[in-house]
């Protein structure tokens, strides 16, 4: 079975620091998908980010990047230099490789909180 | 627009009532969802769905049931069976080309409140 592990459940910092989000998951499939999402306090879940387990180069986006290393099952987040905006709910989801009708195996979520 | 439009956005039930939440896509996507989010917890599956009129259970689809009569909408009803339904019910939806066919992509979200 697929499981997600996110084991930081809130991060509290200071406007401009930087943040880190761990994630660590657990499949048999030798393909997969892994996904990070932000919630922000409205509800809807906004993607941010899809990686194939047959790619491992990192990918930096802005201010986000992320690190995914396939030998310690690990797929973390990183925000530099951390805006009030960014204050959300940061899920990592896992997801089998093949057809459209994908199904995601959450994490727990970590609550970040940016303070100005 | 393109996207995912749920409806309503705030539900409130009485014990003892079914109650049918809307989802509709005009993505062009062939496989659609239904997830369950309780306070500071991760999502849940209910129910899925790849194709029009087939769709499968998902981890907790007891006290819950779907139709896929139309490729655009996949309508979840919340049964008086279902024992806990207060929640934060989510639709999502993925198909398409490329490289990002696989992505799946979430509604606003419906709050249901029982009563």
């Amino acid at each position: 079975a697929q499981k997600v592990t996110q084991a930081q459940t809130e991060i509290s910092v200071v406007e401009k620091e930087d943040v880190t989000l761990d994630c660590v998951y657990e499949t048999r499939d030798t393909t997969y998908y892994l996904f990070w999402y932000k919630q922000p306090p409205s509800g809807e879940l906004v993607f941010l980010i899809r990686r194939n387990s047959f790619d491992e180069q990192n990918e930096i986006s802005g201010r986000y990047s992320w690190n995914f290393q396939k030998s310690t099952s690990s797929f973390n987040f990183t925000i530099t230099a951390s805006q009030v905006v960014d204050s959300a709910v940061y899920f990592c989801a896992l997801s089998e490789a093949g057809a459209a009708g994908n199904k995601l195996t959450f994490g727990g979520g970590t609550r970040v909180l940016v303070k100005p | 627009d393109g996207g995912i439009t749920q409806s309503p956005k705030y539900l409130f039930r009485k014990e003892g009532q079914n109650v049918t939440l809307s989802c509709e896509q005009n993505l062009n996507h062939d496989a659609m969802y239904w997830y369950r989010q309780d306070p500071g917890q991760g999502l849940r599956l209910i129910y899925y769905s790849q194709i029009v009129n087939d769709f499968q259970k998902g981890d907790i689809a007891e006290g819950y049931s779907v139709s896929r009569e139309k490729k655009e909408s996949f309508p979840l009803t919340v049964t008086s069976a279902q024992k806990n339904p207060t929640a934060f019910y989510l639709c999502a939806s993925s198909g398409g080309q490329g490289a990002f066919g696989n992505t799946i992509y979430f509604g606003e979200g419906s709050w249901l409140t029982v009563v």
